[in-house]
């Protein structure tokens, strides 16, 4: 199975903050890597997929990069809608698998 | 409008068979390159993907699970079953079912149910 592992695990930030989430790869996936954005008690929602496709509806601050192992998501000035737990999702193969997450949280 | 909606049991006892039932509109299941998945989430843990189905009727598994996992679609009523076997107190955890879309080959969840609670209980 492929492992993907998210860092940091949480990150407290501040509205306006420059925010950059890492996703890796335990072997090469190319770009079949998609971002969720979970907020409690909802379920995901589709942010990026195939690494740096911004889904319809998401606003521009949001953006994904990477290809390989390796992959980013940056959320250029933090708002306070923001405040979520983020996943990576590789679709290389079955099983598809996620990342443990990354809880952003108010500083 | 797309929209999926999972139902089914909210307590199952452990060793019993879980069925849960996605029903979806705004999509057809037989469109070329869509297909339903089923994630689930413990209580405060990841997403585990556990199944997929494709609109040509490929499914595929979770292997951790396989053997207990079953996944079936029915185009004509818009849904699409999962049952879980064997349940445990583990399988306690939020079910989403999403719709699998696909670009250039490369597939991702871009429509979700609002997931529904299920607790293994005697």
């Amino acid at each position: 199975d492929i492992q993907m592992t998210q860092s940091p695990s949480s990150l407290s930030a501040s509205v306006g903050d420059r925010v950059t989430i890492t996703c890796r790869a335990s072997q090469t996936i190319s770009s079949y890597l998609n971002w969720y954005q979970q907020k409690p008690g909802k379920a995901p929602k589709l942010l990026i997929y195939v690494a740096s496709s911004l889904q319809s509806g998401v606003p521009s601050r949001f953006s994904g990069s990477g290809s390989g192992t390796d992959f980013t998501l940056t959320i250029s000035s933090l708002q306070p809608d923001d405040f979520a737990t983020y996943y990576c999702q590789q679709s290389y193969t079955t099983p598809l698998t996620f990342g443990q997450g990354t809880k952003v949280e108010i500083k | 409008q797309i929209t999926l909606k999972e139902s089914g049991p909210t307590l199952v006892k452990p060793t019993q068979t879980l069925t849960l039932t996605c029903t979806f509109s705004g999509f057809s299941l037989s469109t070329r390159g869509v297909g339903v998945g089923w994630i689930r989430q413990p209580p405060g843990q990841a997403l585990e993907w556990l199944a997929l189905i494709y609109w040509d009727d490929d499914k595929r598994y979770n292997s951790s699970l396989k053997s207990r996992l079953t996944i079936t679609k029915d185009t004509s009523k818009n849904q699409v079953v999962l049952t879980v076997t064997n349940v445990d107190p583990v399988d306690t955890a939020t079910y989403y079912c999403a719709r699998n879309s696909r670009w250039s080959g490369r597939d991702y969840f871009d429509y979700w149910g609002q997931g529904t609670l299920v607790t293994v209980s005697s």
